[in-house]
């Protein structure tokens, strides 16, 4: 069974760096059907997307976010991370990381979510 | 303001059906399959339809997608209360090499 775990800090001040982890198990993050990416959700409203690594170390990023944020892998850990910089309270959300279809938009497993508030 | 445009609600009462609406371009629904995620407060969202009209298992068949041109559509019918859920739909977007997701609907069981 594959499960993902997200996991870093709560609470981030504004100007802040977030940073989060993702733990993957029952799957590797060097398999090459899948995008590992992350999602987020501010509170009371819909899903956005973050941005995705490949395991050869490619990614890409929603334009939106994109001069923010730096997705990164260790395959040695089997995790994947996301960093975003110089945050700001709308960037308080419930952050997923997600296993996704190569091509596609299928998400079929997805971490529990973790709530990151940036505040000071 | 997101890349496909749902309506913010929808309702029915049990055992009405009920369809939710997403609309797209030809970058992301017109050339790219369809699907559609259930998500309850404080849970991630679970994938409902995939490829346009696939259900995984354990989705019942009371639970339809479907697709044409630009825009696709989530059917549920023979409704129940446990269906009040909050839905999106989500495809890929050729033009950002990613995915895009709906706003989402949230389904009140009346």
């Amino acid at each position: 069974q594959v499960q993902l775990q997200e996991s870093g800090p709560g609470l981030v001040k504004p100007s802040e760096t977030l940073s989060l982890t993702c733990t993957v198990s029952g799957d590797s993050v060097s398999s090459g059907s899948f995008y590992w990416g992350w999602i987020r959700q501010p509170p009371g409203k819909g899903l956005e997307w973050i941005g995705y690594i490949y395991y050869s170390g490619s990614t890409n990023y929603n334009p939106s976010l994109k001069s923010r944020v730096t997705i990164s892998v260790d395959t040695s850990k089997n995790q994947f991370s996301l960093k975003l910089i110089s945050v700001t309270a709308a960037d308080t959300a419930v952050y997923f990381c997600a296993r996704v279809l190569v091509g596609a938009a299928q998400i079929d497993y997805w971490g529990q979510g973790t709530l990151v508030t940036v505040s000071s | 303001q997101s890349v496909l445009t749902q309506p913010p609600s929808a309702s029915g009462t049990p055992g009405q059906r009920v369809t939710i609406s997403c609309s797209g371009s030809n970058s992301n629904i017109g050339s790219n399959y369809v699907y559609w995620y259930q998500q309850f407060p404080g849970t991630a969202p679970k994938l409902l339809i995939y490829r346009n009209n696939q259900r995984p298992s354990g989705v019942p068949d009371r639970i339809s997608g479907s697709k044409s041109g630009t825009s696709t559509s989530l059917a549920i019918s023979g409704l129940r209360s446990e269906d009040e859920a909050d839905y999106y739909c989500a495809t890929w977007d050729d033009s950002l090499s990613g995915p895009v997701f709906g706003g989402g609907t949230k389904l009140t069981v009346l």
